[in-house]
């Protein structure tokens, strides 16, 4: 009964490391999301994927990239950390449906400091 | 422009008391979709509802109500009878059929027993 899970759950970087957040769901969800949550501004889309082999860009998608090897894993890059990056990061999966008007099912976060 | 308004950042109530979560949202679009998401202290977001821009039917499950209302573009939640375990963030969202969902910032509520 896991449904989405992600890994890691806490992370410390410094300025210019990398890092990859790995989403994984058990759901069989064909779309998968990568949110960024921010103190005052809700939720903010980074990249999303319609399935398996497919990503695109959200709302804020500069300085990550993302790739979706396999339907149940969804993969968050940063390749070079800011301090701008520090957020807590969600991950979502839904069934497919008309546009995008399912519920979607999130993980438990990942909080990310960048120093 | 799509937006979605929750003026009240912080709400504090003492348990058994009713309060209600304003929502407001802007879009020009005919059909769209609106979603209650609760944030405990734990973390993860949990679904509440949704509800669709052709039903106006307000909905009650438990001491959760729902009133929407297309003519001050609004989907207010009221939770009757607060309880400590209430307490949490929560999130309106409104979904227009692409692939972007647009969270409302969160109004965070406090039960005190």
């Amino acid at each position: 009964n896991a449904g989405v899970t992600q890994t890691p759950k806490f992370r410390v970087l410094k300025t210019g490391q990398s890092m990859t957040l790995l989403c994984a769901q058990d759901m069989n969800h064909e779309y998968m999301y990568w949110y960024r949550q921010d103190p005052g501004m809700g939720l903010r889309l980074i990249h999303y994927s319609v399935g398996e082999g497919t990503t695109a860009k959200g709302e804020v998608p500069d300085g990550y990239n993302v790739s979706r090897l396999k339907k149940q894993n969804f993969l968050l890059g940063l390749e070079s950390a800011a301090p701008s990056q520090t957020s807590v990061y969600f991950c979502a999966s839904s069934y497919t449906g008309t546009g995008n008007n399912q519920p979607q099912h999130f993980g438990d976060g990942t909080r990310l400091s960048i120093l | 422009a799509q937006k979605v308004t929750q003026a009240q950042t912080e709400i504090s109530v003492v348990e058994k008391e009713d309060v209600t979560l304003d929502c407001v949202y802007e879009t020009r679009d005919t059909t769209y979709y609106l979603f209650w998401y609760k944030q405990p202290p734990s973390g993860e977001l949990v679904f509440l509802i949704r509800r669709n821009s052709f039903d106006e039917q307000n909905e009650i499950s438990g001491r959760y109500s729902w009133n929407f209302q297309k003519s001050t573009s609004s989907f207010n939640f009221t939770i009757t009878a607060s309880q400590v375990v209430d307490s949490a963030v929560y999130f309106c969202a409104l979904n227009t059929g692409g692939f972007k969902t647009i969270f409302g910032a969160g109004t965070r509520l406090f039960v005190k027993a």
